[in-house]
């Protein structure tokens, strides 16, 4: 089945820094692909999605760009803020043929300081 | 809009009682629901997929006896841990697939974590 690799953590920035958390999936075929980001002590939130190759997915200044070259979709924030301080997971369909069964990247935590 | 709700947020209990969590779709009807346990600074694991009117579908390893799913209706989905032990102690999340709109885009419940003591 399908499966993605996610940037180990944690990870700490400054507020305003540029924040970059790599995902790479193995895939067959070109499913959707998601960042799902989980604040604590609470489930998980959609951040964004792309739905095929090329295609940028954008919500609240997060982007990520589902890249098939590289087998890539890598999160990126211009300036982060203290409220952005979560757990960051990649996910995708568990097979190609199913949209709706996801598998999760390990989760990376954020935490951004003041 | 695409709220799901899980009830409890917390539970406590005793070693070999069961518990039951529920899962509801706030604002829209779920012919699927996943559930998922997670453990402590780790991802989500799926346990199950809980379709409406029919049985759940339980990933390997999980036990079907241990972890009862019934999902009977368009909007709830309930997880019933049976006899409850030490190393059932989690973080259990739903999420729910809206019967319409994205139907790829999974709403996560926001989670019942689990004590047995």
């Amino acid at each position: 089945g399908n499966s993605v690799t996610q940037m180990e953590g944690p990870v700490t920035l400054s507020e305003e820094a540029f924040l970059t958390i790599n995902c790479t999936y193995t895939a067959t075929g070109y499913p959707s692909l998601f960042w799902y980001v989980q604040y604590p002590g609470e489930g998980l939130q959609l951040l964004l999605k792309a739905t095929k190759a090329d295609d940028k997915g954008s919500n609240k200044g997060f982007e990520a760009t589902y890249r098939k070259e590289t087998t890539s979709f890598h999160l990126e924030k211009g300036s982060v803020q203290v409220s952005d301080s979560a757990v960051y997971f990649c996910a995708l369909p568990i097979s190609s043929g199913s949209a709706r069964q996801l598998t999760f990247g390990s989760g990376t935590q954020l935490t951004v300081l003041p | 809009g695409a709220v799901v709700s899980q009830h409890p947020s917390r539970v406590i209990c005793k070693s070999g009682t069961s518990v039951k969590i529920e899962c509801r779709s706030l604002d829209f009807q779920a012919t699927t629901m996943f559930w998922y346990r997670q453990f402590p600074k780790q991802s989500l694991m799926l346990m199950a997929t809980s379709n409406e009117g029919s049985k759940a579908t339980y990933e390997q390893g999980v036990e079907k006896d241990k972890f009862l799913i019934n999902h009977a209706s368009l909007t709830l989905s309930t997880l019933t841990v049976t006899s409850a032990h030490p190393e059932d102690s989690s973080f259990y999340i739903c999420s729910a697939l809206p019967q319409r709109g994205y139907p790829d885009t999974q709403y996560f419940g926001p989670g019942t974590r689990l004590t047995v003591l």
